[in-house]
């Protein structure tokens, strides 16, 4: 199956200031990229996607870049809010299923 | 608004007795799915309908069983749980399985006494 990898696992930033996480993955075939923000006693929730007909998608601050030669894409937050502190998971697609990094834990201190 | 709904939010039971969760979805989706999240950790899929085909994941206990009675409802049982089988339990839908964006619901805390 696909094999993704994540990183940071933690990250921490002033209020203002960009995040930026980066994953990769294995099976060249994949063509469609979640990202999705889990806040503490919720599911998660899908903020972004990207497939692979594009290279870059922006939705106000954040955007997710994709980079099929090298088979890695990252999320990109600017401007970042305390509302931003959150676990961040991305996703490649294998056979019938997603298959997720294992999180990045963000923190945005005012 | 059209959603995944997972009920109770909060479950306690006791080790080795019998629990059911419940997951519903507005969505019309054709795929429900269950993961299991222990603290700190991704979500772990634990099996999927497709409809009425059901998937199961090679690594999922035998413990763990789920039903389907209609496109809407879905339900995870967990015959005898043990302490280990304490973690949030979540259900997703999507309109097709694998390049098709994932709608989670909040997520069932299941806690062993």
């Amino acid at each position: 199956g696909e094999n993704v990898e994540q990183h940071p696992s933690t990250l921490s930033v002033q209020e203002g200031d960009s995040a930026v996480i980066k994953c990769t993955y294995s099976d060249s075939a994949s063509n469609y990229f979640p990202w999705y923000k889990q806040e503490l006693g919720k599911g998660p929730q899908l903020i972004i996607d990207i497939r692979s007909n594009v290279g870059e998608k922006k939705d106000q601050r954040i955007a997710v870049t994709l980079n099929k030669t090298a088979k890695h894409f990252s999320l990109h937050i600017t401007e970042t809010q305390p509302e931003d502190s959150a676990v961040y998971f991305c996703a490649a697609p294998g056979p019938g299923r997603l298959y997720f990094g294992r999180g990045t834990q963000l923190t945005v201190w005012p | 608004d059209a959603m995944v709904i997972q009920n109770p939010r909060y479950q306690v039971t006791q080790f080795g007795k019998p629990v059911t969760l419940s997951c519903s979805q507005t969505l019309n989706h054709n795929v429900m799915y269950w993961y299991q999240q222990k603290s700190s950790q991704a979500p772990k899929l634990l099996f999927h309908y497709y409809d009425k085909d059901f998937n199961n994941e090679a690594d999922t206990p035998d413990n763990f069983q789920s039903r389907r009675p209609n496109t809407s409802f879905c339900f995870l049982d967990i015959r005898s749980p043990g302490l280990g089988d304490a973690a949030m339990y979540l259900c997703a839908t999507s309109s097709g399985t694998g390049e098709q964006p994932q709608h989670f619901g909040d997520g069932t805390r299941l806690s062993i006494l």
